[in-house]
This record gives C-alpha cells, structure tokens and sequence, in this order.
C-alpha cells in the first residue's frame, strides 16, 4: 500500500513567521511531488509542484525534496492569516498512475 | 474555459436512493479522476479515465459505484443504493496526462449527504 504521511497538526505560527510542513512518502519509484492548499468547505488548489531533489521557489512558498530520504517539504516565508487553510502533500508514479494524497496539515497563522 | 465544473454541489438523498454526478472538465485535458473525501482525511482516489477509456479502478469503488466518460469529454459517477457511508465530498480532476508540470485541477467538487 503506497503511502503518503503528513501530521495533522493544527500548526500555528505567528504572522511574519515561517511555516514548515513536511511529508514522507512510502513508494521510492514516485516522480513528482505535489503541495495544495484547501480552504475549509472548498477543493484543493495546486500551489507547488516539485520533480528534482533541491528547492524550488515561487514567491513566498519553498518546495524542498530528498528523494534518498523520502521526504518532501514546503515553506511559507512571510505568513498571513490568509494562508491559514489544509496544506496536502501529494505524491505522484511509482506502480500507481494518480496522485496520493496524504491526510494534510493544517496551518493556522495568527494574526 | 473556466476550470473543471462539477454538478450538483450539494446532494442530500435518503439512504438506498441512487445519485448520479457529472463532470466536465478542461476541455484540452485528456485525463479525469475522480476522489472522495472526507472530513479530516485527504482525498482517497476511486477510478480515472483517459479519453473514454477507464484506465484504473480503486478497491474502495464497490460495485455500486459506477463511472463513465462517453466520447471521451464530460463524465458521469453513480451510486446505487446509497449508503450512510457515502456521506463525503466527491471531487473531479482533470489534467493534460500524467506527469505534467501542473498537476491535477480539481473541480469544486459534491457534497453528497445519506440521511
């Protein structure tokens, strides 16, 4: 069974301050890897997506992945109150040819 | 094009009843899925289709679940005899195949509720 492991939080974090989420991931065979960002009572919204092992940045979001140790990050520099929502990691190939999703994080920025 | 559609966006049937949803997607994409989700959980995928053709099918899909994608472009998702168990968020995603720099666009999804 592929898998896709995030906490659940709730992770609070002041606003102005960084926000770090991590994911790990069971299958070794995945190839791309997916953040999005789900506002209670709406769908998911893709923010970042990541293929090679580094960062990757795109305005305030940093998606940081280690393929040898299965993990997958995402910062939020400069956090609002806005960005107070479920951040779910999704995991792409492998044997399967849809997206994992873990159980997601959800962040709350105060103000 | 506005995004992938999804009809209804709410759904309240009584249990053993059958509902049917629809899907449009991006018109250009090629792939669609469906996932369900509920709360607290992330979305858990049930079946997708490439063009008309369903390429996979979850082990959560019983066999009152049905999905279909005629000519390749909207699709429809049926529960027979809907259960308690049901109750959940039923999302659409489209994209241009696996992959792609842009990962799945989602759809705003239906919230079906069994009474």
């Amino acid at each position: 069974q592929k898998e896709v492991e995030q906490n659940s939080g709730p992770l609070s974090v002041p606003e102005g301050a960084i926000a770090s989420l991590n994911c790990t991931y069971s299958d070794r065979g995945s190839q791309s890897f997916f953040w999005y960002r789900q506002y209670s009572g709406k769908s998911p919204e893709l923010i970042m997506s990541i293929y090679s092992n580094g960062d990757k940045e795109d305005g305030r979001f940093t998606a940081q992945l280690n393929k040898a140790s299965q993990y997958v990050s995402l910062l939020i520099r400069d956090s609002q109150p806005s960005d107070s929502a479920t951040y779910l990691c999704a995991v792409f190939g492998g044997s399967q040819g849809n997206l994992i999703f873990g159980k997601g994080t959800k962040l709350s920025v105060k103000p | 094009d506005t995004g992938v559609s999804q009809n209804p966006r709410h759904k309240i049937t009584k249990r053993g009843q059958n509902v049917t949803f629809r899907c449009d997607p991006i018109s250009e994409h090629n792939r669609l899925y469906w996932y369900r989700q509920t709360l607290g959980q992330g979305p858990e995928f049930l079946t997708y289709f490439q063009n008309e053709a369903q390429l996979e099918k979850s082990r959560l899909l019983s066999d009152r679940f049905s999905a279909e994608r005629p000519k390749g472009s909207f699709s429809t998702l049926e529960i027979q005899r809907t259960e308690q168990g049901d109750s959940a968020m039923y999302l659409c995603a489209s994209s241009l195949g696996h992959n792609d720099n842009y990962g799945y666009t989602f759809g705003s999804g239906t919230r079906l509720t069994v009474v």
